[in-house]
């Protein structure tokens, strides 16, 4: 396990289509996370899972945003009617919880979402 | 809500000369304080971090301590490279449990010249 898998790497696609992206965690990390970072800003929290429950919802998500994590292992982030305002890197993360809380996050390279 | 506050940039050096970057945060309870890098075209990696007021956090020859009266985590290096030419960010988790995720500020680009 080399770390945490993103694809595609890049992806451009016509303002109104839907886009699927995946994520491959750290097998042995239990807790996986997604965040979208725009140009000049810091990564945004958009939600987060724990084995296969999804914990958290960001204000971020719209309704257009589903993820999902079959089974505890890799998770899956779509984006349905895409929009311009949609385009962005969009980051993957997995962590082991501990019980002091959340520790060790390994992130992805990012998923470079471009709607034109 | 949790936030980080970071200098704005961007910021230009020449080699070796001494950097700090600025960051202040807002937290419920007692944070953990955490600094991340993100190379050109690489994912985001974590620098340093710190868990209680006082520690000092260190890696590359990068510091930050943990300053609970000023809430700040200043990013300090005694002589950058041309290699250390990234994007930083100041980060937090705060809370434990269920609400442990991090939260980062805006980034600061680092640029050093030869």
């Amino acid at each position: 396990d080399t770390g945490v898998s993103q694809d595609p790497r890049h992806k451009i696609t016509k303002r109104g289509q839907n886009v699927t992206f995946r994520c491959d965690p750290i097998s042995e990390h239990n807790r996986l996370y997604w965040y979208r970072q725009t140009l000049g800003q810091g990564p945004e929290f958009l939600t987060y899972f724990q084995n296969e429950a999804q914990l958290e919802k960001s204000r971020l998500l719209s309704d257009r945003f589903s993820a999902e994590r079959p089974k505890g292992s890799f998770s899956t982030l779509e984006i349905q009617r895409t929009e311009q305002g949609d385009s962005a890197m969009y980051l993957c993360a997995s962590s082991l919880t501990l019980v002091q809380g959340a520790w060790g996050y390994t992130f992805g390279s990012g998923t470079r979402l471009t709607v034109v | 809500g949790d936030s980080v506050t970071q200098m704005e940039g961007p910021v230009t050096l020449s080699e070796e000369a001494f950097l700090t970057i600025n960051c202040t945060y807002t937290a419920t309870g007692y944070p953990s304080l955490f600094w991340y890098v993100q190379y050109p075209g690489e994912g985001l990696q974590l620098l340093l971090k710190a868990t209680k007021a006082d520690d000092k956090g260190s890696n590359k020859g990068f510091e930050a301590t943990y300053r609970k009266e000023t809430t700040s985590f200043h990013l300090e290096k005694g002589s950058v490279q041309v290699s250390d030419s990234a994007v930083y960010f100041c980060a937090l988790i705060s809370g434990t449990g269920a609400n442990s995720k991090l939260t980062f500020g805006k980034g600061i680009t680092l640029s050093v010249r030869p």
